[in-house]
């Protein structure tokens, strides 16, 4: 149980382009989400909070207009990385956690994003 | 800032050994601690939670708390080479509901 699905796992695009991922709880529901970004043998860094039916609440530093996050429903999150650059290149993960404060979070696969 | 703080390693152990895995918090009022497993290019895998005092066991994995000195710690018997990872070591925030604080992590490498 409590599985995460993220997709893409891959992507590679140029420079300016707009790239989407979809997290996605399986076999729960999720009010909350999180995004996380992890660079080559750095630790993990959160960048925001998704909470369904409102806004995502972002970590300091992290760009709200750059990093679009939507959470239309308990099972669905999307990250948007607008316009993105070189510097955007970096693995990007989600985590979902089934129930109350006490709860683990569940982590997707990952999506690796690498920017021309 | 609450923090949490882990050795970053490499800790080297032979085959069959135990493994210790150690972390510290800062947030008193933390409740909730979890070990995840993070193989290279992987996303993080949960290993264990713990909520009380005291040890929790599943398999080879043992799981340590000690609220009062704000320590919490991963004991992995018999290691095999298939252990060998970036353990990392989250604390639930409080009042901030699933939000997890982590420790920057501690290599474990499992020698034949």
């Amino acid at each position: 149980g409590a599985v995460v699905s993220q997709h893409p796992s891959w992507v590679i695009c140029k420079s300016g382009t707009s790239v989407k991922i979809e997290c996605r709880s399986l076999d729960f529901q999720a009010t909350t989400m999180f995004w996380y970004r992890q660079f080559p043998k750095q630790s993990l860094m959160l960048m925001a909070t998704s909470n369904e039916g409102s806004k995502a609440t972002y970590e300091q530093g992290v760009e709200k207009d750059k990093f679009l996050i939507n959470h239309a429903s308990l099972t669905l999150s999307t990250l948007t990385v607008t316009s993105a650059h070189p510097e955007d290149s970096s693995f990007y993960i989600c985590s979902a956690s089934p129930g109350g404060g006490d709860q683990p979070q569940h982590f997707g696969d990952g999506t690796r994003l690498s920017i021309l | 800032q609450k923090e949490v703080e882990q050795n970053s390693g490499p800790l080297s152990v032979p085959e069959g050994a135990i493994a210790s895995l150690n972390c510290t918090y800062s947030d008193r009022g933390s409740q909730s601690f979890f070990w995840y497993r993070q193989y290279s290019g992987k996303s993080p895998e949960l290993i264990m939670f713990i909520y009380s005092n005291g040890d929790k066991e599943d398999g080879r994995f043992t799981a340590q708390l000690n609220k009062a000195s704000q320590y919490v710690s991963l004991l992995i018997r018999d290691s095999q080479p298939s252990d060998s990872a970036t353990y990392l070591c989250a604390v639930n925030v409080e009042g901030g509901g699933n939000k997890l604080t982590f420790g920057t992590g501690t290599q474990l490498k499992v020698e034949l």
